[in-house]
């Protein structure tokens, strides 16, 4: 069973737009949302994340929105560059030894 | 210093034989994590271990597969008689406590059952 659901798989934008990705969650008990950036060969490197007692988080150019009561929380690059391109996981923390639950994933590919 | 690293960084191995996956953690890391990651998938849970002790196997598929971390710092994941459906990344993350906030992974080791 998923426990955290991603979409889009993929994604496709220019130079400059503003992909968004999004994540839901079923488990309340869930008390950390971070997202992780990962290119071909590495390991997932953590980019922002997010409590559920916050709506918005901003690091940058990357921007997390939470809606706590939705089950609901996506991201967004502002002025996205090819530099960008990688696939972008959602993750949120839970369980016994508090391990995180990782979405499918979503490929993003930034056109110059 | 030095992230987390994993050795061997590839693997591969034939149907039915005996592999041994190293993890690295960073210095003084307590908490290790271990991950599998298909392709085109997320990170999947395996185990976890505060210092020593395996805290939380629940994660790991069947008795095929056995993690130890004998000395509370570096971790070998070991499986059995392998099967070509443990083809995967094997990531391995560590974390300054149980619950920290950030883990910290390494590159993983792709390991390929022919």
């Amino acid at each position: 069973q998923q426990q955290v659901k991603q979409s889009p798989q993929s994604l496709i934008v220019q130079k400059g737009g503003i992909p968004i990705i999004n994540c839901a969650y079923e488990n309340t008990a869930f008390d950390y949302f971070p997202w992780y950036q990962q290119f071909p060969g590495k390991g997932p490197a953590l980019l922002i994340a997010i409590r559920p007692d916050v709506s918005e988080k901003k690091e940058g150019r990357f921007t997390i929105s939470f809606n706590k009561s939705a089950k609901q929380f996506s991201l967004h690059i502002m002025d996205s560059q090819p530099g960008d391109s990688a696939t972008y996981f959602c993750a949120a923390r839970g369980g016994a030894g508090n391990q995180f639950y990782f979405g499918t994933g979503t490929s993003l590919t930034v056109i110059p | 210093g030095a992230g987390v690293s994993q050795t061997p960084s590839n693997k591969v191995t034939e149907k039915g034989k005996y592999v041994e996956l190293r993890c690295d953690p960073i210095s003084g890391h307590t908490a290790l994590y271990w991950y599998r990651q298909s392709l085109g998938q997320g990170p999947e849970f395996l185990i976890y271990f505060q210092g020593t002790g395996a805290a939380d196997d629940s994660g790991l598929p069947n008795d095929r597969f056995f993690a130890v971390r004998p000395e509370g710092s570096v971790s070998t994941l070991k499986i059995q008689r392998t099967e070509r459906g443990d083809s995967a990344v094997y990531l391995c993350a560590s974390s300054s406590a149980v619950g920290g906030d950030t883990q910290y992974f390494g590159p993983g080791t792709r390991l390929t059952v022919l």
